[in-house]
């Protein structure tokens, strides 16, 4: 069946350093890819999507390309800052849209 | 404001004792859904709803039941809850149509003893 599987963290950066969270996925047809973000005490807010081959999904700084030949959606963010500290999840949802599928998330904590 | 609300928040309960946790969601969504997140597991689909009265497993439903008799609401409900339901739970809402993105609430914190 579909699956996601991305970096195990925790990550720790320093502000301002470069940001890479790799994620790869198995799927049949062409799935679409998120990014979703998870605040401390929060539910998942959505971070990116991308819905078709060699889309990239963009907000807050954070980007993702949707590469089909290397079945990936690495997020990536050229400064990061304190307030990026928060655990990421890549998900996709298959062809028959009732399910989404989430990998098991990455902690990052950004210092000062 | 668009929202999807859980509660509790938290809860502590004893092996068996039926519970419930409250979803609803004020965005007038088709599809909501409950998930569990799990340290190493990401999250899981416990079950799912499409519609009034059209609910559905996930890939965890042992041990849970659903109902949707009204749009804005999912209750998910443990009629014997065990230890290994100790977990924090999401319900999730979106739109029907396709690539519609997920709105999570904050997410009740089950503990079973």
């Amino acid at each position: 069946g579909d699956s996601v599987t991305q970096m195990e963290g925790p990550v720790t950066l320093s502000e301002e350093a470069f940001l890479t969270i790799n994620c790869t996925y198995t799927a049949t047809g062409y799935p679409s890819l998120f990014w979703y973000v998870q605040y401390p005490g929060e539910g998942l807010q959505l971070l990116l999507k991308a819905t078709k081959a060699d889309d990239k999904g963009s907000n807050k700084g954070f980007e993702a390309t949707y590469r089909k030949e290397t079945t990936s959606f690495h997020l990536e963010k050229g400064s990061v800052q304190v307030s990026d500290s928060a655990v990421y999840f890549c998900a996709l949802r298959g062809y028959n849209n009732n399910d989404m599928r989430f990998g098991a998330g990455t902690r990052l904590t950004v210092k000062p | 404001e668009a929202q999807v609300t859980q509660n509790p928040r938290y809860l502590i309960t004893v092996t068996g004792k039926k519970l419930t946790v409250t979803c609803s969601q004020n965005m007038n969504h088709e599809y909501m859904s409950w998930y569990r997140q799990d340290p190493g597991l990401g999250l899981r689909q416990i079950y799912y709803s499409m519609n009034v009265e059209a609910t559905d497993k996930g890939d965890v439903p042992e041990g849970y039941k659903v109902s949707r008799k009204e749009k804005r609401n999912f209750p998910l409900i443990l009629e014997s809850p065990s230890p290994n339901q100790t977990s924090l739970y999401f319900c999730a809402s979106r739109r029907g149509e396709y690539n519609s993105p997920l709105h999570f609430g904050n997410g009740t914190r089950l503990t079973v003893t």
